[in-house]
């Protein structure tokens, strides 16, 4: 068990949908990352966030957004959602910024039908 | 062509083989990393480094930073390492060491 809690761990939806997974990291870590791993395209990061803040954008698109609260779990968004969208979602965690082991999640399975 | 490359794609050992996964990357780095994917789909950070050689139980991992080039070696090898084996490059320092560029992976299947 790594510490990092993802939810839900399976989602179906239908295109044009808009989606929301939730991430919560190790207790004490501040920095959040999402990834997102399709059959296509493999593994790409998305964004990270560090203590409530963006510090990095990987390949998101513009249908996506996230967030990190306070209590430093993180969201992402996923709307009007295409085929395309389907994948395995990750998130992971570090205490900082990352110079450091990661500790990822078991990951949200999307498909948007 | 791929920032980072995996070799080989698909790799088939008998227990107690000795297994070497390697990893080639294009562009200057800031750390690597050797991720494992077990069927079900959970990612385990393996090992992260950016210089010299690493080692953990039976699994070792190496980088040379001048060739642009990492290993992943398996002693012993061991049904249930079979997995899917990812190297993960940081490509720039600054704030974001976890953003990284993946290979497309290597699946090791170990037969008894």
């Amino acid at each position: 068990d790594s510490g990092v809690t993802q939810t839900p761990k399976h989602l179906i939806t239908a295109t044009g949908q808009r989606v929301t997974l939730r991430c919560s990291p190790r207790s004490g870590d501040l920095s959040v990352y999402w990834y997102q791993q399709s059959l296509d395209q493999g593994l790409q990061f998305l964004i990270h966030y560090y203590n409530g803040e963006e510090r990095a954008k990987g390949n998101i698109l513009e249908r996506f957004s996230a967030q990190q609260f306070p209590d430093l779990h993180s969201e992402l968004n996923l709307s009007s959602l295409e085929l395309g969208d389907s994948a395995l979602y990750f998130c992971a965690s570090s205490e900082n910024q990352g110079w450091e082991k990661l500790f990822f999640g078991s990951g949200t399975q999307l498909s948007v039908l | 062509k791929n920032e980072v490359e995996q070799s080989p794609q698909n790799l088939t050992a008998q227990e107690g083989e000795f297994i070497t996964i390697n990893c080639s990357y294009s562009v200057g780095i800031s750390a690597l990393h050797w991720l494992q994917q077990h069927p079900g789909g959970g990612i385990v950070s393996l090992f992260m480094l950016s210089s010299g050689k690493k080692k953990h139980g039976r699994l070792i991992a190496t980088i040379n930073i001048q060739e642009k080039h990492s290993s992943l070696h398996i002693t012993a090898s061991h049904p249930r390492d079979s997995a899917v084996y990812i190297c993960a490059v940081s490509l720039g320092g600054g704030t974001s060491y976890g953003k990284l560029t993946f290979g497309q992976g290597t699946i090791l299947t170990v037969h008894p």
